[in-house]
């Protein structure tokens, strides 16, 4: 089983459209999570943390589920900029704690 | 306003061969990490430093050397290319491990070994 597997999409939807992803994450002491996002052929860069209780930047929304694994990711009234690959992030078991990248979900925002 | 910067960004090169992959930071950051990224896999951690002469193994390190006996560089080798290297290879620094999260990453090293 991977440590962290998300549904790799795509995601078409409609602009204003509000669409949501979530990651699921196999070490269960991991304790740090975020969101990074991906442009094409870009490099990737953090969109937020994500906190135990939930957090909120703008149309952006994180939540997290200890209990079940899994991280998620609510965009609301979505941009045709927001079209990109969303990368769910979690600090793993590996050597030295270092983080570890989901293979991504990607997102088209249609006009 | 160099920040992390990559070179070569786009590189041919045939099986056997070496090629080093460069990686310079002006942030000063302690934590180096080389990561590649295939489709299918997501980006892997190949190796990482945590200061000038200190590094570890990621999750992919076979095929891989690296050094870093300065801060701000973190060079990437692989002693004999084969095509299953061939992939996008991406730099990132941070001022702490894995731990507070924000990685601040190159623009990529394309690699095609033929």
């Amino acid at each position: 089983r991977k440590e962290v597997e998300q549904d790799p999409g795509p995601f078409n939807v409609p602009e204003g459209a509000t669409v949501a992803f979530n990651c699921t994450y196999s070490n269960s002491a991991s304790q740090s999570f975020f969101w990074y996002r991906q442009d094409c052929r870009k490099e990737p860069k953090l969109l937020m943390s994500v906190y135990s209780s939930g957090n909120e930047d703008g149309r952006f929304t994180a939540q997290l589920n200890r209990a079940s694994q899994y991280i998620s990711l609510l965009i609301r009234d979505s941009k045709l900029s927001d079209s990109a690959t969303y990368l769910c992030v979690v600090n793993g078991d590996n050597a030295g704690n270092m983080l570890t990248f989901g293979g991504g979900t990607r997102l088209m925002v249609k006009p | 306003d160099a920040g992390i910067t990559q070179s070569p960004r786009y590189k041919i090169t045939e099986t056997g061969r070496q090629v080093t992959l460069m990686c310079h930071q002006t942030w000063s950051h302690s934590y180096m990490f080389w990561y590649r990224q295939d489709l299918g896999h997501g980006l892997r951690l190949i190796y990482y430093s945590a200061a000038a002469d200190i590094t570890d193994k990621g999750e992919v390190p076979d095929g891989y050397v690296v050094s870093r006996s300065k801060t701000e560089n973190f060079p990437l080798t692989l002693e004999s290319a084969t095509r299953s290297q061939t992939s996008v290879y991406f730099c990132a620094s941070s001022n702490s491990g894995g731990d507070t999260g924000e990685l601040f990453f190159g623009e990529g090293s394309r690699l095609t070994v033929l």
